[in-house]
């Protein structure tokens, strides 16, 4: 069952710059869009949502933009700060129903 | 900030035996869930938990599985005899309302299965 993606286990970005990490979905039932971002030994923590019928949401550093006839989200983090090295993950929800996961992309932001 | 609370945050237990991973979920919330980390793979869904009922719940969540509210303020997972699969970490959350985008998570248990 891999209907959430994230393709790059890993991304590597100078401090300051921009970080893109990427997100595609199959399931066009989807309604919701989320990130996650996680931290050895702690829980994901919500960063940033969209819905469906938009295709972009911002806050602060981040951005994240929906392209949905292409089924598929990205996360812009500009600048890119040290702090933001984790784990992110992608995650997508049908009305009510449960979180489903990506497999999450390791974000190192390299001073 | 109020925070969703585990305990304990490892157990080691022998395959077979039962474990229960507990969990504080923030006070005014009303929905609850676990979800599990297997090493390496991705964060998965097992259960969702509304008015003292299982709401929803995943092809992992078998007999062998089963939640608990039992004083209101606990949220408890019970495995009632473990196998090796089982080893990972186990995630409670909670959310305010139905719809759980802003699920908070609380840092989770890692439990390992000898």
């Amino acid at each position: 069952d891999q209907q959430v993606k994230q393709n790059s286990p890993s991304l590597s970005v100078q401090e300051g710059r921009i970080s893109i990490l990427n997100c595609d979905y199959t399931n066009s039932m989807f309604d919701y869009f989320l990130w996650y971002k996680k931290y050895p030994a702690e829980g994901p923590t919500f960063l940033i949502s969209i819905s469906s019928i938009k295709d972009k949401n911002e806050d602060g550093r981040f951005t994240v933009f929906l392209n949905k006839s292409a089924k598929h989200l990205s996360l812009h983090i500009v600048p890119s700060q040290p702090g933001d090295s984790a784990v992110y993950f992608c995650a997508a929800i049908q009305g009510a129903q449960k979180l489903v996961f990506g497999q999450g992309t390791r974000l190192t932001i390299n001073p | 900030e109020p925070e969703v609370t585990q305990t304990p945050s490892h157990q080691v237990t022998q395959m077979g035996q039962e474990v229960i991973l507990r969990c504080v979920p923030i006070s005014n919330h009303l929905y609850f869930y676990w979800y599990r980390q297997i090493l390496g793979q991705k964060v998965e869904f097992l259960v969702s938990f509304y008015n003292n009922e299982i709401s929803e719940k995943s092809e992992i969540f078998d007999d062998q599985f089963s939640v608990e509210r039992p004083d209101g303020s606990n949220f408890t997972l019970k495995i009632r005899s473990t196998k090796l699969e089982d080893s990972a970490m186990y995630f409670c959350a909670s959310t305010e309302r139905t719809r759980n985008e802003k699920l908070f998570f609380g840092s989770g248990t890692q439990l390992s299965v000898l």
